[in-house]
């Protein structure tokens, strides 16, 4: 069964720390993976997309990687600020199914003053 | 720049009354259209898809359904809401290649009580 599944479910940091979010998936034939961020009570927004080789990706504070062998990726946020505080969402393509998405539960991340 | 807007941002209706949420879309033409639900805790789940007007693909069998009257017009509708109907409802465009770079609206918190 296709599944992405994310760790942890929430986190808590100070602003300017650095922080890592972690997503298993076991969707197959893969297609890409994407992270996504939400501000609570809006739509979710790109961060980034990377395909099968692709291993690492930014986007400002923001760098993905992509283990496409142990179907692991993580998101690392440098630098946090307090608009970093959202939901982050770890999105897998599937080759088969019309390129349908494969949704995680998320990351719940929230930063302290 | 294109635009997505959905009302209300916020709806609470009792189990067993008619649903109608509204998507519009502004600055494009030709989009493919998505609905998505996001229940507390979990991924968000594609409801129903659409290529063009009239053209509509149902991704979970359910008591609700979708029209797209209009290239920019895109409708969420029941006729009798369940407890299980509660969520948050995302509306979503992208163009050409489905699920490619879908953009969100900011959706709608619906409760069923």
């Amino acid at each position: 069964k296709n599944q992405v599944e994310q760790s942890p479910q929430s986190l808590i940091i100070l602003e300017g720390k650095n922080c890592t979010l972690q997503c298993n998936y076991t969707v197959s034939p893969f297609s890409n993976l994407r992270w996504y961020k939400q501000d609570t009570g809006r739509g979710p927004v790109s961060l980034t997309i990377m395909t099968f080789s692709e291993n690492t990706k930014s986007n400002g504070r923001y760098t993905a990687t992509l283990d496409a062998d142990t179907k692991q990726s993580s998101l690392h946020i440098t630098a946090s600020q307090l608009s970093d505080s959202a939901s982050y969402i770890c999105v897998v393509s599937a080759r088969d199914s019309n390129y349908q998405l494969i949704w995680g539960a998320g990351t719940k991340l929230i930063i302290k003053p | 720049s294109q635009t997505i807007h959905q009302w209300p941002a916020t709806l609470v209706q009792p189990v067993g009354s008619p649903l109608s949420l509204e998507c519009t879309v502004e600055g494009t033409s030709n989009p493919n259209l998505y609905w998505y639900r996001q229940a507390a805790g979990r991924g968000l789940q594609l409801l129903f898809y659409s290529v063009g007007i009239g053209q509509i693909s149902s991704e979970v069998p359910q008591n609700l359904s979708a029209s797209r009257p209009q290239d920019r017009q895109f409708i969420l509708s029941s006729k009798k809401l369940l407890l299980s109907d509660s969520g948050f409802y995302l509306c979503a465009l992208d163009h050409g290649q489905p699920y490619e770079k879908l953009f969100f609206g900011s959706g709608t918190q619906l409760s069923v009580l």
